[in-house]
């Protein structure tokens, strides 16, 4: 069964870049989107965006509402993906969740069947 | 985008209640809609995905329904462990988006 866990900074200066690294375990990269959703405290789920396993950027999307912030990457061959969100404020502080997201059969419609534990990255000074 | 509204935010039932939780999409999304269910403290749990299938592991009680706009979770007879937050998610177009939640409360 596939694992996946976040890893990176719990504290980000305002103005900095905010970087995270999902690693995934027991399941290889391939033919899946890796997505990243995140959640302020007390808040519904809001989604980042997404890479294809390739890295290829036509199959990579991302939130407008990040308005150019968000950069995703992935080392499908290390097992790893990973998300940069640049210029962050305190409206920025939430908990971080990467996620498998499944089109393949039988699941087909692109959920996120697998989801890592979550971090919590706090933007202040 | 395309916005999610579910209904209602919140309930308080009772345990062996049926429970019937709404989400409308603001325009036809095929069957690209799955639900989650999360618990405090946890990361959100897949619990349907096309509209209506349930992943292996998730209980009989569970069920999804509707195609295009308008979707339905409904859980036969709610259980003590069901008492969570549950997300509709659209999945036909990106962002994908999600609805503002139900909370079950005791």
């Amino acid at each position: 069964q596939v694992r996946l866990q976040e890893s990176g900074p719990g504290l980000v200066k305002p103005s900095e870049t905010l970087s995270l690294t999902c690693t995934v375990s027991g399941g290889s990269l391939s033919s899946y989107y890796w997505s990243w959703v995140r959640q302020p405290a007390g808040k519904g789920l809001e989604w980042i965006g997404r890479i294809y396993h390739t890295g290829n950027t036509r199959n990579t999307n991302y939130n407008p509402s990040l308005q150019g912030r968000v950069t995703m990457s992935v080392d499908a061959s290390n097992y790893h993906f990973s998300l940069q969100l640049t210029s962050v404020t305190a409206a920025d502080t939430a908990v971080y969740y990467c996620t498998r997201d499944n089109f393949r059969t039988p699941i087909r419609v692109g959920a996120a069947d697998s989801w890592g534990q979550g971090i919590l990255v706090t933007v202040s000074p | 985008d395309i916005q999610m509204t579910q209904s209602p935010s919140s309930l308080s039932p009772s345990v062996g209640d049926r429970v019937t939780i709404t989400c409308r999409a603001s325009q036809h999304i095929n069957d690209y809609l799955s639900w989650y269910q999360q618990k405090p403290g946890q990361a959100p749990k897949l619990l349907i995905y096309a509209a209506s299938n349930l992943p292996s592991g998730v209980p009989s009680r569970f069920g999804g329904s509707g195609s295009g706009t308008d979707f339905t979770l409904t859980i036969s007879s709610l259980q003590p462990d069901d008492f969570a937050t549950y997300y509709c998610q659209q999945t036909y177009s990106t962002p994908q988006t999600f609805g503002q939640g139900t909370r079950l409360e005791i």
